[in-house]
């Protein structure tokens, strides 16, 4: 069976501090993605980041960036020097090869306080 | 980016009453949609696989007499809640898979969602 893992149900930090979120997950899949979505108070998803089995590089993209280790089936993701603007619910989610289907974490409430 | 769209955004109906809720992909085909609830400060839950042109494919525990769920064509799924009563009251999210011409197979877009209360 497939299984997201978020530990953190809050986290509440000061602006300009850096901020991990970790994303443990569980599969028998040797294909498999991993996704990492905000969700503002709108209720939007938004998609910040896709990662297949076979690319354990890691990314950055601007103050965002992401740590994939298959070794402890972790996909843990970094803010660098939290805005005000980050505060959300941020949901990782995993996807089986092909299925499309997403299994996602319980998410983690990030607020960033002023 | 694709765009998928939700109606309505917000729905408020009485207790017995049922609520048909659409997703359309607006510049893309897509012949595979997913339906998904969220309850007040809970986790994402797929609820269904809607396919076009035949039968939705429902998640355990998830009753398909009282989700009806018609992919009637390429660019529209439409989720009936049949007999709603209060506990059905959630946030539904659709998805839409946009197939992609070699190397990654898919996209996936969300719609905005439905906030659905019933009274």
């Amino acid at each position: 069976a497939q299984k997201v893992t978020q530990a953190q149900t809050e986290i509440s930090v000061v602006e300009k501090e850096d901020v991990t979120l970790d994303c443990v997950y569980e599969t028998r899949d040797t294909t498999y993605y991993l996704f990492w979505y905000k969700q503002p108070p709108s209720g939007e998803l938004v998609f910040l980041i896709r990662r297949n089995s076979f690319d354990e590089q890691n990314e950055i993209s601007g103050r965002y960036s992401w740590n994939f280790q298959k070794s402890t089936s972790s996909f843990n993701f970094t803010i660098t020097a939290s805005q005000v603007v980050d505060s959300a619910v941020y949901f990782c989610a995993l996807s089986g090869s092909n299925t499309g289907k997403l299994i996602f974490g319980q998410g983690t409430t990030l607020q960033v306080k002023p | 980016g694709a765009v998928v769209s939700q109606h309505p955004s917000r729905v408020i109906c009485k207790s017995g009453t049922s609520v048909k809720i659409e997703c359309r992909s607006l510049d893309f085909q897509a012949t595979t949609m997913f339906w998904y609830r969220q309850f007040p400060k809970q986790s994402l839950m797929l609820m269904a696989t809607s396919n076009e042109g035949s039968k939705a494919t429902y998640e355990q525990g998830v009753e398909k007499d009282k989700f009806l769920i018609n992919h009637a064509s390429l660019t529209l799924s439409t989720l009936t809640v049949t007999s709603a009563h209060p506990e059905d009251s959630s946030f539904y999210i659709c998805s839409a898979l946009k197939l992609l011409a070699g190397g990654t197979p898919y996209e996936q877009y969300f719609g905005p969602g439905t906030r659905l209360t019933v009274t």
